[in-house]
């Protein structure tokens, strides 16, 4: 149990547009899903944090406005990235979590590899 | 700030000998501590979970300890396999953060 989608695995866009990336959990409820970025040879880095039907918490030096995250039900999270450029391109991993586990175990997605044209 | 530093940062050992990778975090308020293997272009896959009450776990041929007034964690890897090459990563969790370490990339030549 506790597995974790993402779609797509990768994507490549051209400069100016915008593209969303979902994950689900697919067996477990998520009350909480977080949000990361990795780049070559770096560790991930937390972009956000959201709760089912609230607005997302923002870590310092992520632009809300331009990293969209929807949290709209207990299996599925959005991660928009609007108006892309090249310095997007990156690594992009959620995580999920059941807070009602008591555990705080976040069970990760495979990521997905978005590269800005 | 949680700082969570990993030692070392890659390590090479031939097929077969044991070996022990590093964590060590600066806030020892913390309720779990996960280890991660990551292979290259890949998501996360969790290797072992200890939570804050626990002083270690096992699955086959690794070992996981945590020493919360230290702040340091240990991953031991016995008989090491060429398939063990990948990058390992600690994280602790502090309630809504989970801090990731800087990661150790290993090499288990055959």
């Amino acid at each position: 149990g506790a597995v974790v989608s993402q779609h797509p695995s990768w994507v490549i866009c051209k400069s100016g547009t915008s593209v969303k990336i979902e994950c689900r959990s697919l067996d477990f409820q998520a009350t909480t899903m977080f949000w990361y970025r990795q780049f070559p040879k770096q560790s991930l880095m937390l972009m956000a944090t959201s709760n089912e039907g609230s607005k997302a918490t923002y870590e310092q030096g992520v632009e809300k406005d331009k990293f969209l995250i929807n949290h709209a039900s207990l299996t599925l999270s959005t991660l928009t990235v609007t108006s892309a450029h090249p310095e997007d391109s990156s690594f992009y991993i959620c995580s999920a979590r059941d807070d009602g586990r008591g555990t705080y175990e976040q069970y990760f997605g495979p990521g997905t590899r978005l590269t800005v044209t | 700030k949680q700082e969570v530093t990993q030692i070392p940062a890659a390590l090479s050992v031939p097929e077969g000998e044991n070996l022990v990778l590093n964590c060590s975090f600066t806030d020892s308020a913390i309720y779990n501590l996960q280890w991660f293997r990551q292979d290259p272009g890949k998501g996360l896959t969790s290797l072992l979970l200890i939570q804050s009450s626990q002083r270690e776990q096992t699955s086959g041929r690794l070992n996981a300890s945590l020493d919360k007034s230290s702040g340091r964690s240990t991953l031991y890897i016995a008989a090491s396999q060429p398939g063990d090459s990948a990058t390992y990563l600690c994280a602790v969790s502090g309630g809504n953060q989970f801090y990731f370490g800087t990661g150790t990339s290993l090499t288990v030549i055959p």
